[in-house]
């Protein structure tokens, strides 16, 4: 049962810790991503990553790193850089090729206290 | 400044009439268009897209229409269900790398 899952589905946080959010895909993509959603705003691009051990920033990148050592997995830490973390994040896949939709994870919201 | 804009934050039809979600891009490098469709607390889920080499793609009761000239492009859902009821995202990809810009989307709400 191939699909992208993203651990935990909520996630609760003190001011000024840093926190990792998972996603794993099963699907052999070749290409993965990381978005954060607002209310009432569209996806904004954190990272991506094309091939493994190699990742871009986004137009959101600050205060965020990821890694990726692993064709399936693409964890994103929000460090206590971020200003605003808290948010719905959203984790992405899709095969190399151009014409070819993404594939989203159930998503993970973060909520710093 | 936003390159993909959804100008209708919601927009309420009855049941069996038509839905048309409109979206407008202003990147004219954007190449390949996507439709998704999310509901709360869930990931967005793939509905329908267009390269920009075609004016038109149906699939079942979603046809998405293209007009690259208006940079303009809309969703149709004939006829609409109640189970349609979600936020519809637009998304454009440009033709130099493999990245999506995606839209703040539209609240569709189908009413029995």
């Amino acid at each position: 049962d191939g699909g992208i899952t993203q651990s935990p589905k909520y996630l609760f946080r003190k001011e000024g810790q840093n926190v990792t959010l998972s996603c794993e895909q099963n699907l052999n993509h070749d290409a993965m991503y990381w978005y954060r959603q607002d209310p009432g705003q569209g996806l904004r691009l954190i990272y991506y990553s094309q091939i493994v051990n190699d990742f871009q920033k986004g137009d959101i990148a600050e205060g965020y790193s990821v890694s990726r050592e692993k064709k399936e997995s693409f964890p994103l830490t929000v460090t206590s850089a971020q200003k605003n973390p808290t948010a719905f994040y959203l984790c992405a896949s899709r095969w190399g090729s151009s014409y070819n939709e993404q594939f989203f994870g159930p998503g993970t919201r973060l909520t710093v206290l | 400044d936003q390159q993909v804009k959804q100008n209708s934050p919601s927009l309420s039809v009855q049941e069996g009439r038509i839905s048309i979600l409109n979206c407008d891009y202003t990147n004219s490098m954007f190449d390949y268009f996507l439709w998704y469709k999310k509901y709360p607390a869930e990931g967005p889920t793939f509905l329908i897209s267009i390269s920009s080499i075609k004016d038109k793609n149906e699939d079942g009761r979603f046809t998405v229409f293209l007009n690259k000239s208006a940079k303009h492009l809309s969703l149709h859902i004939v006829p609409s269900q109640p189970g349609d009821s979600a936020v519809y995202f637009c998304a454009a990809r440009d033709n130099y790398g493999q990245n999506f810009v995606f839209g703040p989307g539209t609240r569709l709400s189908v009413l029995p």
